[in-house]
């Protein structure tokens, strides 16, 4: 079953703009992990942040992560037309399983 | 990072028929998993396919419906049995190199199975 609810589940922006995206989960995890899927296709893995971080940058990306409120946002900054995709977050909940999100559509209008 | 494909891309089959997924990978991975996508959803982990053993099946997914093979640590296969249009799904495969859980897994292309 999926352990994370993302919001927005769909959002339309701008290029240039900035997009943040977030993503709520319920048990205990040991990290969290963000990825990209472009059209139905492969993910590709953006970011990783551990039970322990608060916030992590990479590029014009930044996640942070509260284990308080059980929650997790991602940034893009400065948007570009190739962003657009879905985005999913994925929780390490035990074992080396994922658990997805349902999703966030992302598309950015240049 | 590891490079993933998959075989078939994409395929149009015909209800009650069994279609298998190969997944090979570009280097030796100690952990081979298999998602299904439904139209419009999120993923959702089938099973982890073990090297010389037989697969760990997540909850409503079973070994009958969703035979899958793992002979060595680069390659694994998936078979889809007996399908129904409900099956329509990509199905795609993911690797991780080591047991640690902070690593993050690599993706292959994706299987995109339409039943008709």
């Amino acid at each position: 079953s999926q352990q994370g609810e993302e919001d927005p589940q769909a959002l339309s922006i701008q290029e240039g703009e900035n997009a943040t995206m977030n993503c709520s989960y319920k048990t205990s995890i040991n990290n969290l992990q963000w990825y990209r899927q472009n059209s139905g296709r492969g993910l590709v893995h953006l970011i990783l942040i551990r039970s322990n971080e608060r916030e992590k940058h990479s590029g014009r990306l930044r996640v942070t992560l509260d284990t308080s409120k059980k929650s997790s946002s991602l940034l893009i900054t400065a948007s570009r037309a190739a962003d657009t995709a879905s985005y999913f977050c994925a929780t390490v909940v035990y074992g080396n399983k994922l658990v997805f999100g349902a999703g966030t559509i992302l598309r950015v209008k240049s | 990072s590891a490079v993933i494909s998959q075989k078939p891309s994409r395929d149009i089959c015909q209800r009650g028929t069994s279609l298998t997924i190969q997944c090979q990978v570009d280097s030796q991975v100690t952990m081979m998993f298999w998602y299904r996508q439904q139209p419009g959803q999120s993923l959702t982990l089938i099973a982890t396919a073990n090297q010389g053993s037989e697969a760990t099946y997540e909850s409503g997914f079973v070994i009958d419906k969703f035979p899958i093979s793992r002979p060595n640590l680069t390659f694994s296969t998936l078979t889809v049995s007996n399908m129904s249009p409900e099956d329509s799904s990509i199905y795609l495969c993911s690797a991780q190199r080591a047991l640690t859980s902070y690593n993050e897994q690599f993706f292959g292309p994706g299987t995109r199975l339409t039943v008709l």
